[in-house]
């Protein structure tokens, strides 16, 4: 069965740099997402993308987050300038419509800001 | 703002007790989504549920959307240790969200079932 991965599994990095998390959705999905779970907190939205866009985002994805599908492949989750807070566990998933449609998650990037 | 309540927050049975577990909104919501998720996994679909009143059966699990689409609930029947795993529910299209048709999730469930 087809199946969304991520990469890495975990990302260690200091405060103030730059990650990137990287996924590869199921390939005929049009709906890309990215969530992240603070330990021991719900599971919380950031960003939908469709066609080469964001349709919506939360109130979470300040401008220090930005998305990019850079090829026919990959849809990656940039953050500029981390902070101690941004440390989560950051999941993507897909979707083959935006409309009551199950979502696809990956297993998750377990980013650690120190 | 917490759209999704969920409850209990942790509940611990033996193999073989019935369970039910809650999602409460103040909310209208589209559909409702379950899904169950496993330590270090992402979280997996279980139902969809769209129609107000809407029953629908995975083997021993019986969901239900209540018939005003702002409630839901989940009846594990004869649980299993297999059972065991965080139970999220998920809303989408909530009136008062400002997220359009993202998905919200609750806090969850947690379940464990002992042999």
């Amino acid at each position: 069965e087809p199946e969304v991965t991520q990469t890495p599994s975990h990302q260690v990095t200091q405060m103030g740099q730059e990650v990137i998390l990287r996924c590869v959705p199921i390939s005929n999905h049009l709906y890309f997402y990215w969530y992240r779970q603070i330990l021991g907190q719900k599971v919380e939205f950031l960003v939908s993308f469709y066609n080469n866009e964001i349709s919506e985002k939360s109130e979470i994805f300040d401008d220090q987050f930005s998305v990019e599908r850079p090829d026919g492949s990959n849809f990656t989750l940039k953050i500029r300038s981390t902070k101690l807070e941004d440390s989560a566990m950051y999941f993507c998933a897909s979707s083959t419509w935006i409309y009551n449609s199950p979502l696809h998650f990956g297993n998750g990037t377990r980013l650690t800001v120190t | 703002t917490q759209l999704l309540e969920q409850s209990p927050q942790f509940l611990s049975i033996q193999e073989g007790e019935n369970l039910t577990v809650y999602c409460n909104s103040s909310s209208v919501f589209s559909s409702l989504q379950w899904y169950r998720q496993e330590p270090g996994e992402g979280p997996v679909l279980l139902v969809t549920v769209v129609t107000g009143g809407e029953v629908k059966k995975l083997k021993r699990l019986t969901f239900q959307f209540g018939d005003a689409r702002k409630d839901s609930s989940l009846h594990i029947t004869a649980a299993q240790p297999g059972d065991t795993g965080l139970y999220l529910c998920a809303g989408a299209g909530a009136l008062e969200s400002n997220s359009g048709y993202a998905l919200n999730f609750g806090k969850g469930t947690s379940l464990l079932v002992t042999p």
